[in-house]
């Protein structure tokens, strides 16, 4: 069974740009999530995403969006990127039904490494 | 605000040691608790808690939860240097999204 997929692996921007990063999630799996990875922050929410529909948002400005498809899944998008996004970019699947709110095991892809210059 | 607190920050220790990690929360409307193991790049999963007390073991690990006292434990016995990684708790309070501790760095010398 694939796991998580997330492209692309690296990438390189300048300050102003914008980035968008795509994820694959396990097949079955409706929930993704999203959270960014700093040394500084540790771990934070961004948002997470069930039938197409963004259910939670953490607290990121507006620059941060996402989306989610039919197919289940999802982008994130970050524009007028800034030194400070410079972080690791991880997204997380869940097989998420109503029988098992707060207690869903989520599995993270390997990430999106992004460097902002 | 709803917070995550792990501790050790980072230990060190010989192969064949057992370690503890801890991990505390305050949460309101408290679901579940997670521990992740990072190597290099995505958390893997490794225990998942729900019920106050009852052990959940994989192997040398293992983790209880307390929810009176609002804290989980972590334990590791007989260290191998596989066993260096950042180990991170996140807890769940019923929206699905996970917030994460620090982490404990754990660092295993032969």
């Amino acid at each position: 069974k694939a796991g998580v997929t997330q492209t692309p692996r690296y990438l390189i921007k300048t300050r102003g740009q914008q980035v968008t990063l795509s994820c694959s999630p396990i097949s079955g799996h409706r929930s993704v999530s999203w959270y960014q990875q700093t040394p500084g922050q540790g771990l934070q929410f961004l948002f997470e995403y069930f039938s197409e529909t963004q259910r939670n948002k953490g607290n990121f400005p507006g620059r941060f969006s996402g989306r989610q498809f039919s197919n289940s899944r999802s982008e994130m998008n970050v524009s007028t990127l800034e030194l400070g996004d410079s972080a690791l970019y991880l997204c997380a699947s869940s097989l998420y039904h109503a029988g098992n709110s707060g207690a869903n095991v989520l599995t993270f892809g390997a990430g999106s490494r992004l460097t902002v210059l | 605000e709803d917070k995550v607190v792990q501790s050790p920050l980072s230990l060190v220790v010989h192969e064949g040691d057992t370690v503890t990690l801890n991990c505390s929360y305050e949460v309101t409307n408290f679901r579940s608790l997670l521990w992740y193991k990072q190597e290099k790049k995505a958390p893997t999963f490794l225990f998942m808690l729900t019920s106050s007390g009852i052990e959940k073991k994989s192997g040398r690990l293992s983790s209880i939860l307390d929810k009176k006292e609002l804290f989980s434990i972590l334990n590791i016995t007989a260290t191998q240097t596989g066993d260096s990684a950042v180990y991170l708790c996140a807890a769940n309070f019923g929206n699905e999204k996970l917030t994460f501790g620090t982490g404990t760095r754990l660092t295993i010398i032969p």
